[in-house]
């Protein structure tokens, strides 16, 4: 049964800090890993979809990495900025086709 | 081009109640899932639906269903509904029927159970 975990589940940085958020997934077969921000009460906005056969993905100060081997993604937030603060929440897709999350990790970036 | 849409915004029903989401996909997609967020929780999938069948299914119980229409949109029903059924309810869309798409949310439901 794929079971995906996020550290830490909340984190807490003064704006301009580099940070690093993680993804473990428990089953290496995987379609692809998608990373997604949600605002409180809001849905879900995807930042990046990485596919199996990929080892990063990059938008704008945003960098995500798979590593299937090791079941880890990281995703790289650069120069963080106070409206960068939300839950960012990773899911993988296996043979089900089926998203599979992580309980998220909780950003806010103070001014 | 419009993205993933919901209706209602926000819901309050009562213990025994039924109640019924609605979504309409992002243009271009044909494939259509459910999912629900607890406070504090990442999403669990409760179905999918593809070509108007329900596809594959989450640890749900009966009382939740669903049904796609011809236009690709799609409807969640839950029946009896209980306290812990309280919610975000979340609809996603993909093209292509596979797994190895992007998948889109819309905005969500809020479902409350009183």
């Amino acid at each position: 049964k794929q079971e995906v975990t996020q550290i830490p589940a909340a984190l807490s940085v003064p704006e301009g800090e580099n940070l690093v958020l993680n993804c473990s997934f428990t089953d290496s077969a995987i379609y692809n890993l998608q990373w997604f921000r949600q605002d409180p009460g809001k849905g879900l906005t995807s930042l990046l979809l990485i596919q199996s056969s990929q080892r990063e993905q990059t938008s704008g100060r945003l960098n995500a990495s798979l590593d299937k081997s090791s079941g880890r993604s990281t995703l790289y937030i650069a120069a963080s900025q106070p409206g960068d603060s939300a839950t960012y929440l990773c899911a993988v897709v296996n043979s089900s086709y089926k998203l599979i999350f992580g309980s998220g990790t909780r950003l806010l970036v103070r001014p | 081009d419009a993205g993933v849409t919901q209706s209602p915004t926000h819901l309050i029903k009562t213990r025994g109640q039924q109640v019924t989401l609605r979504c309409s996909p992002k243009s271009g997609h044909d494939t259509v899932s459910w999912y629900q967020q607890a406070l504090g929780q990442g999403p669990q999938f409760i179905f999918q639906y593809y070509e108007e069948e329900e596809r594959q299914r989450g640890n749900f119980p009966d009382r939740f269903s669903g049904h796609q229409f011809p236009n690709y949109s799609s409807e969640l029903n839950v029946n009896a509904l209980l306290l812990g059924d309280s919610a975000l309810y979340l609809c996603a869309s993909n093209p292509g029927g596979q797994g190895g798409y992007e998948q889109y949310f819309g905005p969500g439901t809020r479902l409350t159970v009183t």
